[in-house]
């Protein structure tokens, strides 16, 4: 099974800064790897796919990288409504396919 | 509106069985995977399996290998997460997503359905 971790565990970012989350993988998943944001009471929403694609319709400010083990999710200009918890997500092995535990991204 | 509608809260005592389900609308159902994800209330995600509606064909994590079982009724484009045993550590929201074939990353994914168990 193919462990993924991610840091920092909690984030605070002022508006209008960048947010950088890690993610990183116990083995080489190339780039299936994807994001995603969840909210208080909702259900999660995918934002990246193949580590750097963007789902239909999420901000430009979004924007995934890496391949290998080590990849990054950046939110270029950070707004009120993308305080969340963000996971990542490892699609290469299965199963299982794994999640890592989560970065909680707090507004300053 | 493509769509996944899931059942309501259930609250069950141990050693009960239960059965949910996943509705999907909007869209064509045997051309997805749908995939059950498990959420303890504050805590991470946990991907249980999925079940490719065309061909019956299931895959589980062994961690909830013959714990829980996934089905599908393609007549009404619904897929079901079934326990035959409810244990107290089942308590937790479970959400059905769609993958489309051959990949794993979900794009579109159900409210959940909060399922208590306890004595």
């Amino acid at each position: 099974e193919k462990v993924m971790t991610q840091s920092p565990a909690t984030l605070s970012v002022s508006p209008g800064e960048r947010a950088t989350l890690s993610c990183r993988a116990s083995q080489s998943i190339g780039t299936n790897l994807a994001w995603y944001q969840q909210k208080p009471g909702q259900a999660p929403r995918l934002l990246i796919y193949g580590a750097s694609t963007r789902a239909t319709g999420l901000p430009a400010r979004f924007s995934g990288s890496g391949s290998g083990a080590e990849f990054t999710l950046t939110i270029s200009s950070l707004q009120s409504e993308d305080s969340a918890v963000y996971y990542c997500q490892q699609y290469d092995d299965w199963p299982p396919w794994t999640f890592g535990q989560g970065t909680r991204v707090e507004i300053k | 509106e493509v769509q996944l509608v899931q059942s309501g809260a259930e609250v069950k005592k141990p050693g009960e069985s239960l059965r949910i389900s996943c509705k999907g609308s909007g869209y064509t159902f045997i051309n997805y995977w749908i995939n059950w994800v498990r959420q303890v209330p504050g805590k991470g995600l946990e991907w249980l399996g999925r079940y490719d509606p065309n061909d019956s064909y299931t895959n589980y994590s062994p961690s909830f290998e013959g714990h829980v079982t996934i089905s599908v009724d393609k007549s009404i484009n619904t897929a079901f997460l079934q326990w035959s045993g409810l244990k107290a550590s089942d308590s937790a929201i479970y959400y059905c997503a769609r993958s489309l074939k051959g990949f794993g990353y979900f794009d579109l994914w159900g409210r959940g359905t909060l399922v208590t168990v306890s004595s």
